[in-house]
């Protein structure tokens, strides 16, 4: 079956230290998404790649890295720069820039 | 700057009467418009879509009405049902061009709740 894997569904992670969240995706999508949710924020775009080698911040990239070296994948680093990393990240796919998006399952970070 | 706003955090309604969840947006640039459902734990889903060109979009019990003129559009579920229990997000795209084509602005959702 097509779809989008995150991993891990939870993760810990310690003050000061970068972690890297991983999305990967097998619908041959074009475009991804990284989002960040809030409690009362909703999702928050924080990086997308609309083509592989390519990618732009979004509206809240401060702390955060990414890379698209395959079509497939999009890991999202959170780095010690981010203030407060706790939250719910979601990963998402879509067909070139098309507006049906494709989420994983997310990957609830906290840190400790 | 929230360019997509659901300005009613909860809505709690009964099992078969209709659900009516509204969303207001600011940029005159957004052409698509649409709405997302989420269980806990788990990444949205696709519900229903509008185009800025429609006033009106229905697919089954969900209907989205578009009022281009206000910027608001709701999403009406005829009749509800408790498994439509959910956290709904209205999103938009921005027609702009250039980087920010196909780029979604979420709003905050609104939690449902359809008691039995």
């Amino acid at each position: 079956d097509g779809g989008i894997t995150q991993s891990p569904k939870y993760l810990f992670r310690k003050e000061g230290q970068n972690v890297t969240l991983s999305c990967e995706q097998n619908l041959n999508h074009d475009a991804m998404y990284w989002y960040r949710q809030d409690p009362g924020q909703g999702l928050r775009l924080i990086y997308y790649s609309q083509i592989v080698n390519d990618f732009q911040k979004g509206d809240i990239a401060e702390g955060y890295s990414v890379s698209r070296e395959k079509k497939e994948s999009f890991p999202l680093t959170v780095t010690s720069a981010q203030k407060n990393p706790t939250a719910f990240y979601l990963c998402a796919s879509s067909i070139g820039t098309g507006i049906i998006y494709t989420f994983g399952s997310g990957t609830r970070l906290t840190v400790v | 700057d929230q360019q997509v706003k659901q300005n009613s955090p909860s809505l709690s309604v009964q099992e078969g009467r209709i659900s009516i969840l509204n969303c207001d947006y600011t940029n005159s640039m957004f052409d698509y418009f649409l709405w997302y459902k989420k269980y806990p734990a788990e990444g949205p889903t696709f519900l229903i879509s509008i185009s800025s060109i429609k006033d009106k979009n229905e697919d089954g019990r969900f209907t989205v009405f578009l009022n281009k003129s206000a910027k608001h559009l709701s999403l009406h579920i005829v009749p509800s049902q408790p498994g439509d229990s959910a956290v709904y997000f209205c999103a938009a795209r921005n027609n702009a061009g250039g980087t920010s084509y196909g780029k979604l602005t979420f709003g905050q959702g609104t939690i449902l709740t359809v008691h039995p």
